[in-house]
């Protein structure tokens, strides 16, 4: 079946460690996205990539970085420079062909949550 | 830019009921707005959308409509069941773009009482 994976799905931190979320999609979408979710908040994205070695800052991207070597993985890293790490990341990806409908529909994955202890 | 505001928070209604969840744009020129269903432990999963040039638009128990002119959209979820209950959030954007325009509502909590 075609999905999106994200590892893992728990992760403890402590404080000024940085860790890296895993995200991997054989939907063949050309585009993937970071969002945090926090609660009572809505979906803030953190960075978006519409091609493989592209990618772009989105509203929250202080204290993340991420990289695109391949077009099946999107990982994201958590730096010792996010302030207020804990929180549940998920990863989405859609079809990259603006102008049409299909580039606005996410397929997310499962989620990971940060702790940072 | 976008700013999207969903009401209630929390909603809470009787099985085989109606839930109404309703949500503002601000942005004239978004011409494009999916609801997304997130259950407990999982990713939101499209569950219906709708584009600015129809006014309602109907999946089985869900619906979609859209007030260009009042800038706002809601879904109708009818014979509610226990398993519509999950977090549903709005989102609005320009239909020619990517994802990477989509604003998101802050959730809505629909709680389904047996």
């Amino acid at each position: 079946d075609g999905g999106i994976t994200q590892s893992p799905k728990y992760l403890f931190r402590k404080e000024g460690q940085n860790v890296t979320l895993s995200c991997e999609q054989n939907l063949n979408h050309d585009a993937m996205y970071w969002y945090r979710q926090d609660p009572g908040q809505g979906l803030r994205l953190i960075y978006y990539s519409q091609i493989v070695n592209d990618f772009q800052k989105g509203d929250i991207a202080e204290g993340y970085s991420v990289s695109r070597e391949k077009k099946e993985s999107f990982p994201l890293t958590v730096t010792s420079a996010q302030k207020n790490p804990t929180a549940f990341y998920l990863c989405a990806s859609s079809t990259a062909v603006r102008g049409r409908g299909g580039a606005n529909v996410l397929t997310f994955g499962a989620g990971s949550r940060l702790t940072v202890l | 830019g976008e700013n999207v505001e969903q009401h209630p928070s929390t909603l809470s209604v009787q099985e085989g009921d109606s839930a109404v969840i309703k949500c503002t744009y601000s942005d004239s020129a978004s011409n494009y707005f999916p609801w997304y269903k997130q259950e407990l432990g999982k990713g939101p999963q499209l569950i219906i959308d709708i584009r600015s040039n129809v006014g309602e638009k109907k999946d089985q128990r869900i619906a979609v409509t859209l007030n260009k002119t009042a800038k706002h959209f809601s879904l109708h979820i009818t014979e509610t069941q226990p398993e519509d209950s999950a977090v549903y959030f709005c989102a609005a954007s320009g239909m020619g773009g990517g994802a990477d325009g989509l604003t998101f509502g802050k959730g809505t909590h629909l709680i389904i009482q047996p």
